[in-house]
C-alpha cells in the first residue's frame, strides 16, 4: 500500500539554525498538510497546501515558517529560526482530494525534532 | 472552537473487546475518524464515518456514532496484544479535511 514518508525520523539542532523537514505525499495526492504533537500534547494543525500555495494555517504557523513543494515529489516545512518550544514530532499528511468525501488524510512516521 | 475529548487510558483483557469513547463539540463536523499510534510511529488510519451515518463495521472494529450527543465510540472485538497503542479521535469541520481537530488520545493496554 502506499505510504507517505518522511525524512529524517530524527533531527536534533540548536536553537536559532534552520531546519527543513521532508516529506514525500503519496503519488497521486493533491493536497498536502504539516501536524505537530509535544510532547504529551494533542496532534494540532499546523498547515494545508494545494495547488503550489497554502490553503490553510493555524495561528502557530508563524512567519518562522514556511512551506514548499520544490519538485513534483517532495513536500518540505523549513523552520528559519528554530524555538525550543519548536521540539516535537512534525508529521506530515497527504489526502486525494478536498471535501473529505472517501478521502481521509494519510500519515508519514514524523520527524521527531528536538531543539537544544 | 472545535475541541475533542477522550479518556487518556483504558485498559482490556485479552479476549474482550475494547471500547474506547470520543465526545466533540463542533456540531457541523463532517466526517470523524481514528487512528492509531504505536510507539515510535506514525499516526495509522482505522477507519472513520460520515456524519450522516449512525454505525459502520469493518472486520473487528466498529464505530458508533451519536449525532445528538456528539460523541463517538471506536469497539475492537477479541482485543489481541498488538492492538496495544495510542487511539486518537478526529474530527473534520464542515469544509472537509482541511483541518483535522485530534483528541488527547486513548492509551489502550492489553493485559494477558
Amino acid at each position: 500500500e502506499p505510504e507517505v514518508t518522511q525524512t529524517p525520523s530524527h533531527q536534533v539542532t540548536q536553537m536559532g539554525q534552520e531546519v527543513i523537514l521532508r516529506c514525500v505525499p503519496i503519488s497521486n495526492h493533491l493536497y498536502f498538510y504539516w501536524y505537530r504533537q509535544i510532547l504529551g500534547q494533542k496532534v494540532e494543525f499546523l498547515v494545508s497546501f494545494y495547488n503550489n500555495e497554502i490553503s490553510e494555517k493555524s495561528e502557530i504557523f508563524d512567519d518562522q515558517f514556511s512551506v514548499e513543494r520544490p519538485d513534483g515529489s517532495n513536500f518540505t516545512l523549513k523552520i528559519r529560526s528554530t524555538k525550543l518550544e519548536d521540539s516535537a514530532m512534525y508529521f506530515c499528511a497527504s489526502s486525494e482530494n478536498r471535501g473529505g468525501h472517501n478521502s481521509p488524510l494519510h500519515f508519514g512516521n514524523g520527524t521527531r525534532l528536538t531543539v537544544t | 472552537g472545535e475541541d475533542v475529548e477522550q479518556s487518556l487510558f483504558l485498559s482490556v483483557r485479552e479476549g474482550d473487546s475494547s471500547v474506547i469513547n470520543c465526545t466533540y463539540t463542533d456540531s457541523s463536523s463532517t466526517y470523524l475518524y481514528w487512528y492509531k499510534q504505536e510507539p515510535g510511529a506514525g499516526l495509522q488510519l482505522l477507519t472513520y464515518i460520515f456524519s450522516n451515518m449512525d454505525m459502520k463495521q469493518d472486520q473487528r472494529l466498529t464505530v458508533l456514532l451519536n449525532k445528538k450527543d456528539k460523541h463517538l465510540s471506536l469497539r475492537i472485538a477479541d482485543t489481541q496484544t498488538g492492538d496495544s497503542a495510542i487511539y486518537f479521535c478526529a474530527e473534520s469541520g464542515h469544509f472537509g479535511n482541511e483541518k483535522l481537530t485530534f483528541g488527547t488520545g486513548t492509551r489502550l493496554t492489553i493485559i494477558p
